[in-house]
């Protein structure tokens, strides 16, 4: 049973560009919500998917949005990239009819913007 | 005050003892509460999910909720190096919405 995939597993911009990460949801799972974990700190609650739309959201500016694809994958995307958004992007997983919020995460996407 | 504070640690403590973490909350509305482990470099990895007040236990691992004192702890039994990892909490309040906050996680270090 294949777990939560995220690509690419790091990667290296310069502020001012775009970036796209992907995942695919645990086997099963209808759920994706992204996360941002800063170095020494806990992971921060970007949005979440369901049914192809965007569910929930935290306080990031509209530099970051997503998609979520039929097949329950999804994308994040950040523009106008800033010194400030390098960290670990977390993917997690959950499948909305468990009627629990147990959330299985990905390994994480490292941005690194210069 | 933050919704959900954690020591950062580190935590250091011999091979075979047992280990407590803990986490206090604020908001009263938390209904659902989880333990995360995160070795470095990777994705956290779900250990522990309770929804009410009490005990959970897994193996080496118990988590205990008292909603009244808005705390949580996990405990680990016969520690071992190989738990040497950053735990995290984390809680949420499906009501609301199903945004999980979490503590900023402790350090662990298990000696050998």
């Amino acid at each position: 049973d294949a777990g939560v995939t995220q690509s690419p597993t790091h990667l290296i911009k310069t502020r001012g560009q775009q970036v796209t990460l992907r995942c695919s949801p645990k086997s099963g799972h209808d759920t994706v919500s992204w996360y941002q974990q800063a170095l020494g700190q806990g992971p921060q609650f970007i949005f979440q998917y369901y049914e192809e739309e965007e569910r929930q959201r935290g306080n990031f500016p509209d530099r970051f949005s997503g998609h979520q694809f039929p097949n329950y994958s999804s994308e994040l995307n950040v523009n106008a990239l800033l010194l400030g958004d390098s960290a670990l992007y977390l993917c997690a997983s959950s499948f909305v009819g468990q009627g629990t919020n147990e959330q299985f995460f990905g390994p994480g996407t490292r941005l690194t913007v210069l | 005050q933050k919704e959900v504070e954690q020591d950062p640690g580190p935590l250091s403590v011999p091979e075979g003892a047992i280990v407590s973490l803990n986490c206090t909350y604020s908001n009263s509305a938390f209904q659902y509460f989880m333990w995360y482990r995160q070795y470095s470099r990777k994705g956290p990895e779900l250990l522990m999910y309770t929804y009410s007040s009490g005990n959970k236990e897994d193996g080496r691992f118990t988590a205990q909720v008292d909603k009244s004192s808005k705390y949580i702890s996990l405990f680990i039994r016969d520690s071992q190096p190989s738990d040497s990892a950053t735990y995290l909490c984390a809680m949420g309040d499906m009501n609301r919405d199903d945004k999980i906050i979490f503590g900023k996680g402790t350090r662990l270090h298990i000696l050998p």
